[in-house]
């Protein structure tokens, strides 16, 4: 069955870097486009970054671009996301997500359990 | 950016009631939307894709339909299980945006 499967949260300085991952078992990786999608009791579901099913496209949520870097190892079924001068407002349940497509366009059809990034002094 | 609205934001209902959920874009997203399930501590689960197309293994009791900017999830017969937060999204275009969601509770 599809998994997917976060890691890498925890509680971060304002300012500080963090990377998050995301392995995916139970399908063809390098066949979908991958997503984050973060989530806040304030803000609802948002948005993050998506990359393309080979990785050569990528976008981003105009609240991270320029400071946040989505990237893959379909060696490896891993997609990672990368922010750097975290903020209060990063802070969120982050979810990586399947599209069900290979560039993006569609529904998420296959989540994972997210995993809780705190930025805080 | 296309915003979505969803209404109500909650909503009490008995075993078996039938339940219909609204949202609204801010322009037109023909048919590209689709409607997620979230109970708590869990991540959202794709019901419906493209307005009214079922994903494989969800109840029949869950339809959607509508077009342009205006679209609706009902829920025929209302059951227990059913107790979560419904989320509405557009992926019209980027960035895919996301209703605020309506709670459904018995």
């Amino acid at each position: 069955q599809v998994q997917l499967v976060e890691s890498g949260g925890g509680v971060v300085q304002p300012g500080e870097s963090l990377r998050l991952s995301c392995v995916g078992s139970g399908f063809a990786f390098t066949n979908f486009a991958m997503h984050w999608v973060r989530q806040t009791p304030a803000k609802g579901l948002e948005w993050v970054a998506v990359i393309s099913y080979s990785g050569a496209n990528t976008n981003y949520a105009e609240s991270v671009k320029g400071r946040s870097i989505i990237s893959r190892d379909n060696t490896k079924n891993t997609m990672s996301l990368q922010i750097k001068s975290l903020r209060h407002e990063d802070t969120a349940v982050y979810y990586c997500a399947r599209s069900s497509d290979q560039v993006g366009g569609e529904p998420f059809d296959y989540w994972g359990q997210g995993v809780l990034v705190t930025v805080s002094s | 950016d296309i915003q979505m609205t969803q209404s109500p934001s909650a909503l009490s209902a008995s075993v078996g009631d039938r339940v219909t959920i609204t949202c609204r874009a801010s322009q037109h997203v023909h048919v590209w939307l689709a409607w997620y399930q979230q109970k708590p501590g869990r991540a959202p689960y794709l019901l419906i894709s493209q307005a009214s197309n079922l994903e494989t293994g969800v109840p029949s009791r869950f339809s959607g339909s509508g077009s342009a900017t205006e679209f609706t999830l009902t829920i025929s017969s209302l059951q227990p299980d059913d107790c979560a937060t419904y989320f509405c999204q557009q992926y019209n275009s980027y960035p895919p945006t996301f209703g605020g969601g309506t709670k459904v509770e018995i």
